[in-house]
């Protein structure tokens, strides 16, 4: 079983509109979470990055939170735009040296006019 | 910026080819690594390395190997390239420790074996 699990696994939305994307974890404890964005045949480039003990981190039109009370994590994105269509992967970081990872499979958005 | 550069964006080799993929950090980072994505499994760890000539098996190590001689550059080798290894092939680098590291990304290498 996947200790990262994202939903949706796909989303389709207008230009313009907002959504959220969801990540549960089971990793704990954890150093660090992050949102990762991947556009189609590139490497991963990080939107945020939050501790065990942060809520909320904003990048521009990124919004992510974190309750490390339910595990959960997500990623809203405000006024979406054409260019948010990739794939958004939820990562979480172990604790201690060596910054071992742990990937979620990713929430593919496309973004329509 | 840092940067993450991989030697190749596209590589087609036949079964049973030694292929080398290369990986050059220009941060002094001390961890480097090599992950695989395919569709629906994620980002799988298949080696990485905390130091120089240092490197310890992630989670799919069989049929892969790596060499890490400088510590700007860390090597990935298929010492008999099978068809179920055509993938696409990141590597990442991120200092060694602290509650912000980052981890960059190569623009990855898509490799098909045929």
């Amino acid at each position: 079983k996947n200790q990262v699990e994202q939903s949706p696994q796909s989303l389709i939305i207008l230009e313009g509109k907002n959504c959220t994307l969801q990540c549960n974890y089971t990793v704990s404890p954890f150093s660090n979470l992050r949102w990762y964005k991947q556009d189609t045949g590139r490497g991963p480039v990080s939107l945020t990055i939050m501790t065990f003990s942060e809520n909320t981190k904003s990048n521009g039109r990124y919004t992510a939170t974190l309750d490390a009370d339910t595990k959960q994590s997500s990623l809203h994105i405000t006024a979406s735009q054409l260019s948010d269509s990739a794939s958004y992967i939820c990562v979480v970081s172990l604790p201690g040296g060596g910054n071992k990872l742990t990937f979620g499979t990713g929430t593919q958005l496309k973004v329509e006019l | 910026d840092v940067k993450v550069t991989q030697s190749s964006r596209y590589l087609v080799k036949r079964t049973g080819e030694k292929v080398f993929l290369e990986c050059v950090q220009d941060m002094d980072h001390e961890n480097m690594f090599w992950y695989r994505q395919d569709p629906g499994l994620g980002l799988r760890l298949i080696y990485f390395s905390y130091d120089v000539k240092m490197k310890e098996k992630g989670d799919i190590p069989e049929g892969y190997s790596v060499s890490r001689e400088k510590k700007e550059r860390f090597s990935l080798i298929l010492e008999s390239a099978s068809t179920n290894q055509t993938s696409m092939y990141l590597c990442a680098s991120s200092p060694y420790r602290g509650r912000y590291t980052e981890a960059f990304f190569g623009q990855g290498t898509r490799l098909t074996v045929v």
